[in-house]
């Protein structure tokens, strides 16, 4: 079964300043990953995901995300936060032989100061 | 196109009650997923459908249950609610290939009192 680790529950960063948030998987093959992103009182959406290819993938609102297979990482990168990218972001990770069972980390809350 | 649409937005029941939630997809989705969202254990895989046949399911008692229609919306079921049934449940529908997207809804807020 797979399972996603995010280590970092709260982060708080000042706005223009570059975002990392890390997120770590374990799955027995590559597996299908993505990132969404939570606004209070909504549901998700998606950022980015990575299913083959090249192994940096482009996102919506200006994020990215790197698939390292060596270390299990697939970590969430922005160069300059806005204040509207406040929100919770969770990591997921999606089995190649099974349809749609996707498994989500805990979450990412970010803050952003001004 | 429409979203993803959950009925109704919030909820409050009673212990031993019993709920039922509404989902409707994506025109042309026939996957729908629940998922059950918690401060404590985040997103908790619950059950996903696809052309009416459930193809997938989570650890959940069996208490959650779910179908679907064959227009593809799909309703969502706890029965004998208790107080830790209390969550956000999100449904999210996709095209139904492996590699498809899933689209959320904004997600139905359950309070059990």
């Amino acid at each position: 079964a797979q399972s996603v680790t995010q280590p970092d529950i709260h982060i708080t960063v000042s706005e223009g300043a570059s975002l990392e948030l890390r997120c770590n998987y374990s799955y027995g093959a590559t597996p299908y990953l993505f990132w969404y992103v939570q606004s209070p009182g909504q549901g998700l959406q998606l950022l980015l995901k990575y299913f083959s290819g090249d192994t940096l993938v482009q996102g919506i609102k200006g994020f990215e995300a790197e698939f390292k297979r060596s270390q299990s990482s697939f970590n969430l990168r922005k160069p300059s936060v806005h204040w509207s990218d406040a929100a919770e972001y969770f990591c997921a990770v999606g089995a190649r032989g099974g349809y749609q069972k996707v498994t989500f980390g805990i979450g990412t809350k970010l803050q952003v100061i001004p | 196109k429409a979203g993803v649409t959950q009925t109704p937005r919030y909820l409050i029941k009673t212990r031993g009650q019993q709920v039922t939630l509404s989902c409707s997809p994506i025109s042309g989705h026939r996957s729908v997923s629940w998922y059950q969202q918690t401060p404590g254990q985040g997103l908790q895989f619950l059950f996903e459908y696809f052309s009416e046949t459930q193809r997938n399911k989570g650890n959940f008692p069996g208490r959650f249950s779910g179908r679907q229609f064959s227009n593809s919306r799909s309703e969502m079921n706890v029965s004998t609610l208790e107080l830790g049934d209390s969550a956000l449940y999100l449904c999210a529908s996709s095209a139904g290939g492996r590699a498809d997207t899933q689209y959320f809804g904004p997600g139905t807020r359950l309070t059990v009192l």
